[in-house]
């Protein structure tokens, strides 16, 4: 079946550092990937997506690029700030409802 | 963006008893919406998916008796935890499909405290 590994938290960087979460993936057929963000008392936001092979989702300073070879769609940003501290997930979605398979979530804290 | 809602945002019950607990599109209509179970520091694990006018889809383990799942309108949809049990408390969250092009968009989550 589906699943997604996800790099294990907590993540603590000083502001303006560089951020990279890993994610690996495993599924058939051609999932759709995701990275949703978790802001403290809030509901997920989906931060960026890639529908195939070698697209770039980016979204406010954030990117990942969808893997085929490595199965993998890491997120990177390369100056990160206080409000982005919060929970991400990685996730991929397939089938006809395009379920959701989440990764067990990267608790970030961004120190001033 | 589109706004998905829950209610109650938190619940605290007695063993035995019966949760219902709503999730709604505000301003688009959503043939599909989902429910998750969240643990602490844990992943998002689907439980269902709810499609309006049939019946739910749940995911292996997941105890239909258990979690009633109704969606009736393309707004509105229910879980009911019935005959809830301390091992029942747990983050609850849904979402809704839709908007153009299609996504899932998540309510802000029901915490559910069986005592």
């Amino acid at each position: 079946g589906n699943s997604v590994t996800q790099m294990e938290g907590p993540v603590t960087l000083s502001e303006e550092a560089f951020l990279t979460i890993n994610c690996t993936y495993t599924a058939t057929g051609y999932p759709s990937l995701f990275w949703y963000v978790q802001y403290p008392g809030e509901g997920l936001q989906l931060l960026l997506k890639a529908t195939k092979a070698d697209d770039k989702g980016s979204n406010k300073g954030f990117e990942a690029t969808y893997r085929k070879e490595t199965t993998s769609f890491h997120l990177e940003k390369g100056s990160v700030q206080v409000s982005d501290s919060a929970v991400y997930f990685c996730a991929l979605g397939s089938g006809s409802a395009r379920q959701l398979t989440f990764g067990s979530g990267t608790q970030l804290t961004v120190l001033p | 963006g589109a706004v998905v809602s829950q209610h109650p945002s938190r619940v605290i019950c007695k063993s035995g008893t019966s949760v219902k607990i709503e999730c709604r599109s505000l301003d688009f209509q959503a043939t599909t919406m989902f429910w998750y179970r969240q643990f602490p520091k844990k992943s998002l694990m689907l439980m269902a998916t709810s499609n309006e006018g049939s019946k739910a889809t749940y995911e292996q383990g997941v105890e239909k008796d258990k979690f009633l799942i109704n969606h009736a309108s393309l707004t509105l949809s229910t879980l009911t935890v019935t005959s809830a049990h301390p091992e029942d408390s747990s983050f609850y969250i849904c979402s809704a499909k839709g908007g153009t092009p299609e996504t899932q968009y998540f309510g802000p989550g029901t915490r559910l405290l069986v005592l």
